[in-house]
């Protein structure tokens, strides 16, 4: 069974250094979204991509966060530089089509501990 | 704003029993629903979807009930395994669509 492919599975990192998290959606899914978990909390959209264009970045900090998906199928997120409230899982999902009633499938997610 | 939310944040329930877990929206405009299953350490797994213009929709062991008038959405899930212990997440489009708004979730413990 196909799966999104994201690592490293768990970062820890110390505070103001740069960290970046790499995300493989399923084969041929066109969309792929960033969501941030806090503990405890339900997933929270950082970004989202159709192919290699960003079309929704309304939630991400765009002053330490950056993220690129540029021949529109695997993707990277940047966070630098990291702050003690950046701690948490962040979690890749891609969904074949942008449509509202698709399925979006996760990945397990990338663990970041910032110290 | 609007928000997607949960009545209860823990659940036990007995091995064999059956479980219903709630969910209540505010947003109106809302016209898909997807609950998903979390396990610890895991990322969020789909169980099943609802569209706004039905109520009711069943899968294998699993039913989910939404209710347009009052906004509301349930989870059942029928003879409840240990498996199915985990964090259960209802979630829905945003306004602007494509990106799903997810609630708080509701904690599922089977006990023998």
């Amino acid at each position: 069974e196909a799966e999104v492919a994201q690592s490293p599975r768990y970062k820890i990192t110390e505070k103001s250094q740069a960290v970046a998290f790499w995300c493989d959606p399923i084969s041929g899914h066109a969309t792929l979204y960033w969501y941030r978990q806090i503990l405890g909390q339900g997933p929270e959209l950082l970004v989202q991509f159709q192919d290699e264009s960003v079309v929704d970045d309304s939630q991400l900090p765009k002053d330490r966060f950056s993220a690129e998906r540029l021949k529109g199928v695997d993707s990277t997120l940047k966070i630098q530089p990291a702050e003690l409230g950046d701690s948490a899982m962040y979690l890749c999902a891609s969904s074949p089509k942008r449509e509202i009633k698709n399925i979006q499938y996760f990945g397990a997610g990338t663990r970041l501990s910032v110290l | 704003g609007e928000s997607v939310g949960l009545h209860l944040p823990t659940l036990s329930v007995q091995e064999g029993d059956n479980s219903i877990i709630n969910c209540a929206y505010s947003n109106s405009a809302s016209d898909y629903f997807i609950w998903y299953k979390q396990e610890s350490g895991k990322g969020p797994q789909f169980i099943i979807d609802i569209r706004s213009n039905m109520d009711k929709r069943q899968g294998q062991r699993v039913t989910v009930l939404l209710n347009k008038t009052v906004k509301h959405l349930s989870l059942q899930i029928a003879a409840t395994q240990p498996g199915d212990s985990a964090v259960y997440f209802c979630a829905e489009t945003k306004n602007s669509g494509y990106a799903l708004n997810f609630g708080k979730g509701t904690s599922l413990l089977v006990t023998p």
